[in-house]
């Protein structure tokens, strides 16, 4: 089956642009996380869904950062005025929430490089 | 105390070696565990969960220790291709948060 796809795979921007990334969650999954990952680095938590609500912000490194889902399904996460630091691969998950385990699927990513 | 801890590595091993992993997580919370692995430019993706009783799958053995609270991984008869980041993932109680560790790199060499 579909699994989750993310777009652009890849996006090349000017420092003080604004960037939308999008990810298509597997269908019917409710939980949806959006991480950064730098290069040679771990993954750091961003944002998390519940259907359609961000119970969890706390990960979102500045304001210049926001993310909205709609449809419980399709989501963007938006950075307004890219900076160099903000250069990463930005990777979505969904889950199917069931009790206390959860396996998450990733999608490919969006490598995001800002000049 | 970071939340989750591994070592980064690499662990550099000849194929057909066993090598084996640990992670350590500080929330005696925590309620579930996952090991993921991670291609090199790739995204991760879920090896095994990780169950109280132990669990194994194929050459791949997880268990975890509730008492020191940690989780390990085996990788018996090392192939060429298990050369990848594995990532260490714990669940706390009451939250669908999860925790990842920086990943432990494997390199399996002929």
């Amino acid at each position: 089956g579909a699994g989750v796809s993310q777009s652009p795979s890849n996006k090349v921007t000017e420092k003080g642009k604004d960037v939308e990334l999008r990810c298509d969650p597997i269908s019917g999954h409710t939980a949806l996380y959006w991480y950064r990952q730098r290069l040679g680095q771990g993954l750091e938590f961003l944002i998390y869904f519940q259907g359609n609500s961000a119970p969890d912000k706390s990960g979102l490194p500045s304001d210049r950062f926001s993310a909205e889902r709609t449809g419980e399904s399709v989501s963007t996460l938006t950075i307004q005025r890219t900076q160099q630091e903000d250069s990463a691969v930005y990777l979505c998950a969904s889950s199917l929430v069931r009790m206390a385990q959860e396996t998450q699927y990733f999608g490919p990513g969006t490598r995001l490089l800002v000049l | 105390r970071k939340e989750v801890e591994q070592d980064p590595g690499p662990f550099n091993v000849p194929e057909g070696a066993t090598v084996a992993f640990n992670c350590t997580y500080s929330n005696s919370a925590s309620q579930s565990f996952f090991w993921y692995r991670q291609d090199c430019r790739k995204e991760p993706k879920l090896l095994m969960s990780v169950y109280s009783s132990g669990n194994e799958d194929g050459r791949f053995t997880a268990q975890l220790n509730r008492a020191s609270q940690y989780i390990s991984l085996l990788i018996r008869d090392s192939k060429l291709s298990d050369s990848a980041t594995y990532l260490c993932v714990v669940n706390r109680g009451g939250s669908y948060i999860p925790t990842f560790g920086r990943g432990t790199s494997l390199i399996v060499h002929p």
